[in-house]
């Protein structure tokens, strides 16, 4: 099955930095999610980024996405110390009329302050 | 404000026993989800639904089933639960794509029930 697989596992940076994680996918994708965990609780949607569109942007994230070599990445620029979290990207697979998501394994961002 | 929510934040249970893990959404999502979240693994897709009384089968629905009885919940069961189901169980519901496949819809998660089973 297609999944996305986040780059790096892990990223510790400083408050007021900007932090870069990548997605890659294996196979062709109608969009693409990015969402975000904070420790011990449930995913958060941050972004939708479709196979047509390029560059997406909402508040200090920035997301793009190159069909061409199955790739996302992520920007959130002026970091904090709250966005300390999991960030996952998450691929769409079609079934039937239906749909389903697959989820890669993450990035664990460390915000120091 | 919409809402996933799971009946139980944390579950210890017994290897053996029956587990019910409960979901409800207030948004009338007609998809419904269940994933385990390991660490290492990220998170892996147990089963969905996509209207009352329908399933399919997920990447891993091994050792599980499901119900949905109405629309807004959707329970997942451990017919007889294992020390290799202990993990982090996350709902989540959304809207299918309108009208035309692939256009996507993001899914609300619940704040997940963490499952220990001894």
């Amino acid at each position: 099955s297609q999944q996305g697989e986040e780059d790096p596992q892990a990223l510790s940076i400083q408050e007021g930095e900007n932090a870069t994680m990548n997605c890659s996918y294996k196979t062709s994708i109608n969009n693409l999610q990015w969402y975000r965990q904070n420790s011990g609780r449930g995913l958060v949607h941050l972004i939708l980024i479709r196979s047509n569109e390029r560059e997406k942007h909402s508040g200090r994230l920035r997301v793009t996405l190159d069909t061409s070599k199955k790739s996302s990445s992520l920007l959130i620029t002026a970091s904090r110390a709250a966005d300390t979290a999991s960030y996952f990207c998450a691929t769409d697979a079609v079934r039937g009329s239906n749909y389903k998501l697959t989820f890669g394994k993450g990035t664990l961002l460390t915000v120091n302050p | 404000d919409v809402k996933v929510t799971q009946s139980s934040r944390y579950l210890v249970k017994r290897t053996g026993e029956k587990v019910f893990l409960e979901c409800v959404q207030d948004m009338d999502h007609e998809n419904m989800f269940w994933y385990r979240q390991d660490p290492g693994l990220g998170l892996r897709l147990i089963y969905f639904s996509y209207d009352v009384k329908m399933k399919e089968k997920g990447d891993i629905p091994e050792g599980y089933s499901v119900s949905r009885e109405k629309k807004e919940r959707f329970s997942l069961i451990l017919e007889s639960a294992s020390t290799n189901q202990t993990s982090m169980y996350l709902c989540a519901s959304s809207l299918p794509p309108p009208f035309a496949r692939g256009l996507g819809e993001k899914l609300f998660f619940g704040s997940g029930t963490q499952l220990s089973v001894l």
